[in-house]
């Protein structure tokens, strides 16, 4: 299959324990946040998302938190299963101007047996 | 509900030649979006297209187009390819952008491969 991220940054977690996925983005007038899950082969699949009037928003063993003083975002995935093996990445959309979309890297997570 | 589709699955170009992608958005998405994701890197946003028009384009040189049809659906072009061009198109719906932004959902993508 398609290979996604051949040099991304690499989260090694035990099966069963917390994850925690960060992401620092760039445009201060961002106003919606995304997380997506991207595996192999696959197109990425909508996780959870967040605007900017929360700091919080939790979803089915998922938890975003957003830090706009400092322009952060993370991902916490409770119990990690190994089904959550892929490469996990945030979005940002703004309107300065213009609508901006911006994508991060992303991060692979794997989870160990 | 069938989801965001997209064809070819893959496909294989010269450098030089045209290359044509297409994508079907989720029943009731008006709005279609083009990403390319290069290998070991994220998604840079090409193209949105809402209601027929263009609304936005990335930093992509002007023989990335494309167009949005009246059923909503889309093509993106790429002429002249190049070496670079070889990347996983990816294309994705929304609900109209009206106040708002909306989740977008991803179609599987096509591989374009230029030799």
């Amino acid at each position: 299959g398609e290979s996604v991220g051949l040099h991304l940054p690499t989260l090694s977690v035990q099966e069963g324990d917390n994850s925690i996925i960060n992401c620092a983005y760039s445009n201060s007038a961002s106003d919606y946040f995304i997380w997506y899950k991207q595996e192999s082969g696959k197109g990425p699949q909508f996780i959870i998302d967040i605007r900017s009037n929360m700091d919080k928003r939790q979803g089915q063993r998922v938890t975003v938190l957003l830090n706009k003083t400092v322009k952060h975002l993370s991902l916490q995935i409770a119990a990690t299963q190994p089904g959550d093996s892929a490469v996990y990445f945030c979005a940002e959309m703004g309107f300065s101007g213009t609508y901006k979309y911006i994508f991060g890297t992303g991060t692979r997570l794997k989870v160990l047996a | 509900e069938a989801g965001v589709t997209q064809s070819p699955t893959h496909l294989i170009k010269t450098r030089g030649q045209q290359a044509t992608l297409r994508c079907s958005p989720i029943s009731g998405h008006t709005s279609v979006y083009w990403y390319q994701q290069a290998l070991g890197l994220g998604l840079q946003f090409l193209l949105w297209y809402d209601e027929g028009e263009e609304r936005n384009r990335g930093n992509f040189p002007p023989r990335f187009s494309g167009r949005q049809f009246p059923n909503y659906s889309s093509e993106l072009n790429v002429n002249a390819l190049e070496l670079e061009d070889s990347a996983l198109y990816l294309c994705a719906s929304s609900l109209r952008l009206a106040g708002g932004f909306y989740e977008q959902y991803f179609g599987p993508g096509t591989r374009l491969t230029v030799t």
